[in-house]
């Protein structure tokens, strides 16, 4: 079956680096996503991976698939105070209109 | 260009009543999904609608149903409320074979 699982929090400084693990289970995963949450709000799609690739950057964002460990990280580059939200990864199993599986997120708290 | 749009914006109920929720799609997309997230936890699936009929659907009972009109618009009904049906109520839409899914800033149900 499908479980995508995410660490609960993590807490970083203003100026550092942060990763956001996930874990997959389903290895017919087809695309990876990351989002993010601010309070209150709706989820925004930040980026995603492909599953035959390894590496995708976007300006300060870089994700990082593992297929064989089935394992996707998202580092922020940089991080700000306006970073600080829940950050979910989603999976979904083909191409086309698929439902997406999240994990349950991970808090970002950003020290200044 | 809106993004996508939903109505209403919180909305309280009591047991046992009926309650319908608003998704209008961003321009261009085809295919709209609901999701239901509950305090803490990571998005539910509930359904995807895409050329005006059901196409997928999650572990979600018969209350919960849908519809999409030409336009492409939903709505998500759910009848008989029970209090767990309190949660974030969230609408994404897409298109095409990438299935990213832009979400909208969701509905808030309060089931007393």
């Amino acid at each position: 079956g499908e479980d995508v699982e995410q660490s609960l929090f993590l807490s970083v400084r203003e100026g550092d680096s942060s990763v956001i693990n996930c874990t997959y289970t389903d290895s017919s995963s087809t695309y990876l996503y990351w989002y993010k949450q601010e309070p209150g709000a709706g989820l925004q799609l930040l980026t995603y991976i492909f599953s035959n690739m390894d590496m995708k950057q976007d300006q300060r964002l870089t994700v990082l698939l593992n297929k064989k460990d089935k394992h996707l990280s998202l580092r922020i580059a940089d991080t700000q105070t306006g970073d600080s939200a829940i950050y979910f990864c989603a999976e979904t199993m083909d191409t086309g209109r698929r439902a997406l599986t999240f994990g349950s997120g991970t808090r970002l708290q950003v020290q200044p | 260009d809106a993004g996508v749009t939903q109505s209403p914006t919180h909305l309280i109920k009591t047991r046992g009543q009926q309650v319908t929720l608003r998704c209008s799609p961003k321009s261009g997309h085809d295919t709209v999904s609901w999701y239901q997230q509950a305090l803490g936890q990571g998005p539910q699936f509930i359904f995807q609608y895409y050329e005006e009929e059901e196409r997928q659907r999650g572990n979600f009972p018969d209350r919960f149903s849908g519809h999409q009109f030409p336009n492409y618009s939903s709505e998500l009904n759910v009848n008989a409320l029970l209090l767990g049906d309190s949660a974030l109520y969230l609408c994404a839409s897409s298109s095409g074979p990438s299935n990213e899914q832009f979400f909208g800033p969701g509905t808030r149900l309060t089931v007393l």
